[in-house]
């Protein structure tokens, strides 16, 4: 069973340029979480999409955005890149209560994307 | 606004020790709380989770601890392994959004 996956690994980006990211979900679930964590912080909550829908969002920017396609794999699009946003970039998936088995409505995170804007 | 504090930000200790993570948070109001661990530049590994109904978890050597009404959970380690050196983060899951403490980075020394 695949667990969550990120691609790319690694990202290097100048300031001012847009960048997407990409994030395929555990098997079986349908729901997608962003992070972001800077280095020697916790993780700080982009947002998370349900049915291809944002259904929440945390205390971030229109700058960062997201997708959610039917076979619930996701993107984290980010535009006008600052400095400030050289962070791993965390997807967690998960299942929602009440859908499925998603009673417990446990985490699972990738690996993570490490960008950096020069 | 919720608000997750880890307590000690850095611990180091000898191996074969049995330590104590701290975490609280600010609102009672969570559904659930999430140990995971984090190795240097990698993603999270669930640890534990707590259901806001239950009092403790246990897997292995990992014992966590949940009293909702005073804000706080506690992750026990038994026996520590050099192999559990790394950074432990508790999270709190309010059903709208899951907020994160910044970690402990737990260093156990051969």
């Amino acid at each position: 069973d695949a667990g969550v996956t990120q691609s790319p690994t690694h990202l290097i980006k100048t300031r001012g340029q847009q960048v997407t990211l990409r994030c395929s979900p555990k098997s079986g679930h349908d729901t997608v979480s962003w992070y972001q964590q800077a280095l020697g912080q916790g993780p700080q909550f982009i947002f998370q999409y349900y049915e291809e829908e944002e259904r929440q969002r945390g205390n971030f920017p229109d700058r960062f955005s997201g997708h959610q396609f039917p076979n619930y794999s996701s993107e984290l699009n980010v535009n006008a890149l600052l400095l400030g946003d050289s962070a791993l970039y965390l997807c967690a998936s998960s299942l929602l209560p009440g859908t499925g088995t998603g009673l417990i409505y446990e985490q699972y995170f990738g690996p993570g994307t490490r960008l950096t804007v020069t | 606004k919720q608000e997750v504090t880890q307590i000690p930000a850095a611990l180091s200790v000898p191996e074969g020790e049995n330590l104590v993570l701290n975490c609280s948070f600010t609102d009672s109001a969570i559904y659930n709380l999430q140990w995971f661990r984090q190795d240097p530049g990698k993603g999270l590994t669930s640890l534990l989770l707590i259901q806001s109904s239950q009092r403790e978890q246990t897997s292995g050597r990992l014992n966590a601890s949940l009293d909702k009404s005073s804000g706080r959970s506690t992750l026990y380690i038994a026996a520590s392994q050099p192999g559990d050196s790394a950074t432990y983060l508790c999270a709190v899951n309010t059903g709208n959004q899951f907020y994160f403490g910044t970690g402990t980075s737990l260093t156990v020394i051969p």
